[in-house]
Parts: structure tokens; C-alpha cells; sequence
């Protein structure tokens, strides 16, 4: 079994900062990880993820995440954040052979202007 | 391409009454699936369906919630009798193949029982 954590449940960040989410996973077997973000009254968006060879991805909107394994971590990181960043983003992980996801419990991005 | 449609994108309900929700895969995608976020708490799995088949219903909380899919084309989620706890939103997911990358989700159906 798989478990997600998110440890920030809400993070808020100025305009044009750097921000980190953070997530950490446990797991018994190898896995694919995953970012989603949800923005205000809108469904699921994949911005990332990892599945093999190098352990930075990059995303869509400027996102990028790196996989350690031995950290068992997969933090989610931008340079410099838009207001029209702030939204609800969710690690996932998912069995290599496995075919549902474990979400963590989500961290809330506010950009103040 | 149409994506994942999912409505009512909003539903209110009074405690005792049925709900049925109701996902539109895109077209050609034999795998669709189902998750609920609960207030407060994760998203978490429900169901799979491959086709018309239920794969995996592992994450179905009680029998009180009955999925299908008829034809392999659309599904429907009902919940009868709804309790207060099976507020939350209601995500549908598809995917072509059986693997966990190429899921495309729907915007979900934000289900209020009181």
C-alpha cells in the first residue's frame, strides 16, 4: 500500500517568489509519481509527472519537480509564481503496474499581489 | 477532442433522498474510473471500470453507492439513500490504456447532502 504527504496544507507566497510543495510518499514497491493542480471551479490537471530516467521533470506553467528516492520525495517547485497560480495542487502516487492513484491531501497556493 | 464531461456539475440533497451522477468518458477510452474527495480529507479511488466490466471497486464505501456502466459507453454513480457524509466532490477519470499516466479527469460534481 501507498500513502501520500502533503505536510503544508496551505502555503502563501508574494507574487514573483519562489515556492516549494512539498511531498513525501510511502511505499512497499516502485512507483509513478504525480502533481495535479485543481484551480477554482475546475476539474483535475495534470501538470507532472515521473515515470523513469531523469529525476527532474519539468511541467506546464513553469513547474518542475524532482524525484528522490532515497528521500522518498517529490517537491514540487516554481521560480516565480503568478496570481493566476493560486490554486489547489495534489501529489499522487501510483503502482508501476497499478492502475489507480493515492492522493495526498492537497496544499492550497494563495499568490498575494 | 471532448474531455472527461461529468453533471450535474452541482447537486443538493436532503439526506434519505438518491443522486445519481453521471460521466461521459471520451470517446474511445475503454478504462473510466471514479474518485470522491470527502471534506476535508483526500481524493480517494472507487471504482474501475474496464468496458462495461467493473475491474477493481476496491474503494466503494458501502453499498449504498451502485456504478455502471451500460454499453461501455457513459456511467452513472447513483447513491441511495444519501447520508450526510457523502457530501464531496465526485472526480471521473478516463484513460485509453491500463496504465496510470494517461488519465484525463472531468471537473466533477460537487454533491451537498443536508
Amino acid at each position: 500500500a501507498q500513502s501520500v504527504t502533503q505536510l503544508d496544507s496551505q502555503v502563501p507566497v508574494f507574487e514573483e517568489a519562489p515556492v516549494e510543495l512539498r511531498c513525501n510518499y510511502s511505499s512497499s514497491v516502485s512507483v509513478y509519481l504525480f502533481w495535479y493542480v485543481q484551480y477554482p471551479n475546475q476539474g483535475l490537471q495534470l501538470l507532472l509527472k515521473y515515470l523513469s530516467g531523469s529525476t527532474l521533470v519539468k511541467g506546464i506553467n513553469g513547474f518542475e519537480a524532482e524525484f528522490n528516492k532515497s528521500q522518498t520525495s517529490f517537491h514540487l517547485r516554481k521560480p516565480s509564481v503568478h496570481i493566476s497560480d493560486t490554486a489547489e495542487y495534489f501529489c499522487a502516487v501510483s503502482e508501476i503496474d497499478g492502475q489507480n492513484f493515492v492522493f495526498g491531501p492537497g496544499t492550497r497556493l494563495s499568490v498575494l499581489p | 477532442e471532448a474531455g472527461v464531461t461529468q453533471f450535474p456539475s452541482h447537486s443538493v440533497i436532503e439526506k434519505g433522498q438518491t443522486v445519481t451522477l453521471r460521466c461521459d468518458p471520451i470517446s474511445g477510452h475503454d478504462n473510466l474510473y471514479w474518485y470522491r474527495r470527502v471534506m476535508g480529507k483526500e481524493i480517494k479511488f472507487l471504482l474501475h471500470f474496464v468496458k462495461e466490466s467493473k475491474q477493481d471497486e476496491s474503494g466503494m464505501p458501502n453499498n449504498r453507492f451502485l456504478a455502471e456502466r451500460t454499453g461501455g459507453t457513459y456511467s452513472t454513480l447513483k447513491v441511495q439513500p444519501a447520508e450526510l457524509e457523502d457530501s464531496g466532490v465526485y472526480f471521473c477519470a478516463s484513460s485509453r490504456n491500463r496504465d496510470s499516466y494517461g488519465y484525463t479527469f472531468g471537473s466533477g460534481t460537487r454533491l451537498t447532502v443536508v
